[in-house]
C-alpha cells in the first residue's frame, strides 16, 4: 500500500519568509510525528499527534515553529521567518496504535528546507 | 528513555554476516529495542524490535543480553543495498524516538 508521503521534497527558501510542509501520512493510522534532522545527525524529534490532538510539541525550537493535523490525516509543519540555522531535512513519520505489541513507525522520504 | 552506544562506522564484506553492536545499559524494564537505518536521502526504516527475546524477521536477527544492557543486530548476508546509517532506538512504544548518531555501515563488493 501507499506509505508516508511529504510535499514539497525540496525547498528553498530566502531567509525571512515562512514555508509550510506537507505530511500525508499512511491511511489510517493514528499517531504522527515529525523530525528534524540536520546534516550528519540523527533525526531530532519535534512534534507528535494523536489524531487532530497536539500531545506533544516539546521538541520544536521556536514559536517560529507550528504544526497542525486539523482533520486527524494529513498534517503541515509550518516554520514563519526562516532563519539559516532551520535548514535541514524534516521527516514525517505515522504508526498505528491497534492495539499489537508493536508500535513501528513508518517514515515519509524528507523535505530538504535550505535557507539562503 | 535510555542511553545508546553504537560505533561510528563498521565496514562489512558483500555477502558476509554484519553484526552491529549497541550498548543500552540503562534501558528500563518496559522499554523495548527498536532498530531502524536509513539509506541515503531516504527516511528511516524499521528493521526488526525486541524485548527480551532474541527475534528475527526476513531482514534481520535481534541479539539481546540477557541482561537487556546490550544488542547485537545482525545482517545473516550483507549486500551493497544494506549500506546504510543503523540507529538503536530504546523505547516504550508508541512515543516519540530518541535517535543516537547510528553506526554508518559500508558494505564492501
Amino acid at each position: 500500500g501507499a506509505g508516508v508521503s511529504q510535499s514539497p521534497r525540496y525547498k528553498v527558501a530566502k531567509r525571512g519568509q515562512d514555508v509550510a510542509l506537507r505530511c500525508d501520512p499512511i491511511s489510517g493510522h493514528v499517531s504522527l510525528f515529525w523530525y528534524q534532522q540536520a546534516l550528519g545527525q540523527g533525526p531530532e524529534f519535534l512534534t507528535y499527534f494523536q489524531n487532530e490532538a497536539q500531545l506533544d510539541k516539546s521538541g520544536l525550537p521556536s514559536d517560529r515553529f507550528f504544526a497542525e493535523r486539523p482533520e486527524g490525516s494529513v498534517s503541515t509543519l509550518k516554520i514563519q521567518r526562516t532563519q539559516q540555522e532551520d535548514s535541514a531535512v524534516y521527516l514525517c513519520a505515522s504508526s498505528s496504535q491497534s492495539g499489537a505489541s508493536s508500535y513501528e513507525q513508518y517514515f515519509g522520504p524528507g523535505t530538504r528546507l535550505t535557507v539562503t | 528513555d535510555a542511553k545508546t552506544t553504537q560505533p561510528t562506522s563498521m565496514d562489512c564484506a558483500e555477502g558476509r554476516a554484519a553484526n552491529l553492536p549497541c550498548n543500552h545499559s540503562t534501558i528500563s524494564g518496559n522499554e523495548y529495542v527498536y532498530w531502524y537505518r536509513q539509506i541515503h536521502s531516504q527516511g528511516p526504516q524499521y528493521i526488526i524490535h525486541g524485548l527480551k527475546n532474541n527475534e528475527t524477521n526476513e531482514m534481520a536477527s535481534l541479539i539481546i543480553t540477557e541482561d537487556r544492557k546490550s544488542s547485537t543486530l545482525i545482517l545473516p548476508h550483507a549486500t551493497l543495498r544494506d549500506t546504510a546509517v543503523y540507529y538503536c532506538i530504546p523505547t516504550s512504544g508508541t512515543y516519540k524516538y530518541i535517535f543516537g548518531t547510528g553506526t554508518r555501515l559500508k558494505v564492501l563488493a
